[in-house]
């Protein structure tokens, strides 16, 4: 069974803190990792891709990979209210088979 | 401008009615997805295409069923809806490879 594991949250960070959300995955031979952000009623909109270990920066986002531990994490620097959110991990697991979805990290801001 | 369409974005239909939601996009990617999510809940994959006259089954596809003729178009069909039908359906497209998915606007469906 393919799992990727986050923490449902919610998580609460104040205006400008740094938040950090994290995702396990089951799969060790899992290769590509995203991370997807959704407002309420909208749909899941791709925020940060990454497929090697190590830190990939974009803006205020930080993705991390460390596949020894299958372990990826969403830093968010200088959090705005805007960035209060549903925040999905997800993985490519091997094989040609369809991205494996976490359940979410609620994320709130609070101004 | 490159992008992937679903509608409607509303549809309240009755018991026992068939229809199909459409999705289409303009972004010539091969694979081609159908999720179904209820409010504040997981992503549940329906059905998914990587080509044309490619289709397979995800976690939820007893009660429905897709087609895919042309690459760019995907419709979902539901025979006879229920009210357990009722949710939030997202189509959402990638390029072959190990490449994220850009999800479409959603169709907002209820069965009552």
């Amino acid at each position: 069974q393919k799992e990727v594991e986050q923490n449902s949250g919610p998580l609460s960070v104040p205006e400008g803190a740094i938040a950090s959300l994290n995702c396990t995955y089951s799969d060790r031979g899992s290769q590509s990792f995203f991370w997807y952000r959704q407002y309420s009623g909208k749909s899941p909109e791709l925020i940060m891709s990454i497929y090697s270990n190590g830190d990939k920066e974009d803006g205020r986002f930080t993705a991390q990979l460390n596949k020894a531990s299958q372990y990826v994490s969403l830093l968010i620097r200088d959090s705005q209210p805007s960035d209060s959110a549903t925040y999905l991990c997800a993985v490519i697991p091997p094989g040609n088979t369809p991205l494996v979805f976490g359940k979410g990290t609620r994320l709130s801001v609070i101004a | 401008e490159a992008d992937i369409y679903q509608t409607p974005r509303y549809l309240v239909i009755g018991t026992g009615k068939k229809i199909t939601l459409e999705c289409s996009q303009t972004m010539g990617h091969d694979k081609m997805y159908w999720y179904q999510q209820d409010p504040g809940m997981e992503l549940h994959l329906i059905h998914y295409s990587y080509g044309v006259n490619s289709t397979e089954k995800g976690d939820l596809s007893s009660e429905s069923t897709v087609s895919r003729i042309r690459t760019e178009h995907f419709p979902l069909t539901l025979e006879s809806a229920r009210p357990s039908h009722t949710s939030q359906y997202l189509c959402a497209s990638s390029e072959q490879g190990v490449y994220g998915y850009t999800f479409g606007s959603g169709t907002r469906l209820t069965v009552v």
